[in-house]
């Protein structure tokens, strides 16, 4: 089945302990993007890839790192978590650059930073 | 600057009554506009596009919107509303740069029986 995962589903975690978010994709494609939603705000993408060794700022990547070292993965690093980093995260994918009007979306991690 | 306006937060509607979920877009040159639909605890799930060809969009689940230049809209309509059409509906314009989606704030819909 083609499908975007990612881990952990639900995180609770404290100010500054770094960590990471799994993100990966089975359809081979070279687009993957990370986005966090907020009451009100919509989704922003936070960091994109346009393939590997390819990244690239969203906007608003403050805090947050990425690497894509392989094609179907492209986890979201946050070296040192803060509150206003609480949110619900999605990553997504899509065959190429000119294909991102069709993106494949993961289903959500819900990030808590206390 | 381009930019995605939802004009409801949230709709409430009775099953089998008409849904209406407005959006206006900002851009300076012929967009392409998607509707995007999230269930509770589930990712986001394309419903329908508009690319420039046919004005009138239809999608899935019985949903269609409308491109309207001159009032820069694209608003997302369904003529019988269903209990399973509950969720949060994003309308979402992309990019120049063809690199990145901008989503509105979303608008909740609730269907009551």
């Amino acid at each position: 089945e083609a499908q975007v995962t990612q881990n952990p589903r639900y995180l609770i975690t404290v100010t500054g302990k770094k960590l990471t978010v799994t993100c990966s994709q089975n359809m081979n494609h070279e687009y993957m993007s990370w986005y966090r939603q907020d009451p009100g705000l919509g989704l922003r993408q936070i960091y994109y890839s346009m393939n590997v060794e390819v990244t690239d700022k969203g906007d608003v990547p403050e805090g947050y790192k990425v690497s894509r070292k392989e094609k179907r993965n492209f986890p979201l690093i946050l070296e040192s978590p803060s509150p206003n980093q609480t949110s619900l995260y999605f990553c997504a994918s899509s065959i190429d650059r000119a294909s991102t009007d069709t993106q494949y979306f993961g289903p959500g991690t819900r990030l808590t930073v206390l | 600057a381009q930019s995605v306006t939802q004009l409801d937060s949230h709709v409430s509607v009775s099953e089998g009554t008409p849904v209406l979920l407005r959006c206006n877009y900002s851009s300076s040159y012929s967009p392409s506009l998607f509707w995007y639909v999230q269930h509770p605890n589930k990712g986001l799930q394309l419903l329908l596009k508009y690319t420039s060809a046919a004005t009138l969009v239809k999608g899935i689940n019985g949903f269609e919107a409308e491109f309207k230049k001159s009032e820069t809209s694209f608003h997302l309509t369904k003529p019988s509303a269903h209990m399973s059409d509950a969720a949060e509906y994003f309308c979402v314009h992309l990019s120049g740069g063809y690199n990145k989606l901008i989503f509105g704030a979303g608008t909740r819909l609730a269907v009551h029986p």
